[in-house]
């Protein structure tokens, strides 16, 4: 069964810190893995979209890695801010189907000042 | 700009009665989704259509249908709410491929 996971289930820090977010993936054949951040009562919004033979992709301060052999991902927020507090969410995309998008649990993450 | 819209955002009704669920996007996107979100569980496909006139059962389609008579439009109808369909709805649309694919707002339903 394709299933995405993803770890800490939920993490606490203090404002300018860093932190990283784990996603493993089964998916195969894979096409693509996204990260998406979910503010309390919203939708999901992109952060990164990477194709399988992509290592990173950087949005502000937002930082994402992918080991496509070991399947793995990871999400860096550096010098965190009180406004990254929300959930983020890893999406992978099979190949057969690049519409189709298996989502992880996601992260709750919490920036206290 | 455009956007993808959803409505209402709260939702209260009664076991047994139908309800539609309303998603309207400007992106002029061919795809369009409806997700359904629960604690535990990732964003869980309930259909999807690819164009006018199509429609596709998601992976937790049973108690629900869809229609796409335009490309902007895509309403979920719960023919009979059961206490299990409480949950946070979202819509979404897309292009084909890698990208573009954006979230609606959500709705919350709860089904008493």
């Amino acid at each position: 069964k394709n299933q995405v996971e993803q770890s800490p289930q939920s993490l606490i820090i203090l404002e300018g810190k860093n932190c990283t977010l784990q996603c493993n993936y089964t998916v195969s054949p894979f096409s693509n893995l996204r990260w998406y951040k979910q503010d309390t009562g919203r939708g999901p919004v992109s952060l990164t979209i990477m194709t399988f033979s992509e290592n990173t992709k950087s949005n502000g301060r937002y930082t994402a890695t992918l080991d496509a052999d070991t399947k793995q991902s990871s999400l860096h927020i550096t010098a965190s801010q009180l406004s990254d507090s929300a959930s983020y969410i890893c999406v992978v995309s099979p190949s057969y189907n690049t519409d189709k998008l298996i989502f992880g649990t996601g992260t709750r993450l919490q920036v206290f000042p | 700009d455009a956007e993808i819209t959803q409505s209402p955002r709260h939702k209260i009704t009664e076991t047994g009665r139908q309800v539609t669920l309303a998603c309207h996007q400007t992106w002029n996107h061919n795809n369009m989704f409806w997700y359904r979100q629960d604690l535990g569980h990732g964003l869980r496909l309930i259909h999807y259509s690819y164009g006018v006139q199509d429609t596709n059962k998601g992976e937790v389609s049973d108690g629900y249908s869809v229609s796409r008579s335009n490309t902007e439009d895509l309403p979920l109808t719960l023919e009979s709410a059961a206490s299990s369909q409480t949950s946070v709805y979202f819509c979404a649309s897309s292009e084909s491929g890698v990208g573009g694919y954006t979230f609606g707002s959500g709705t919350r339903l709860t089904v008493v």
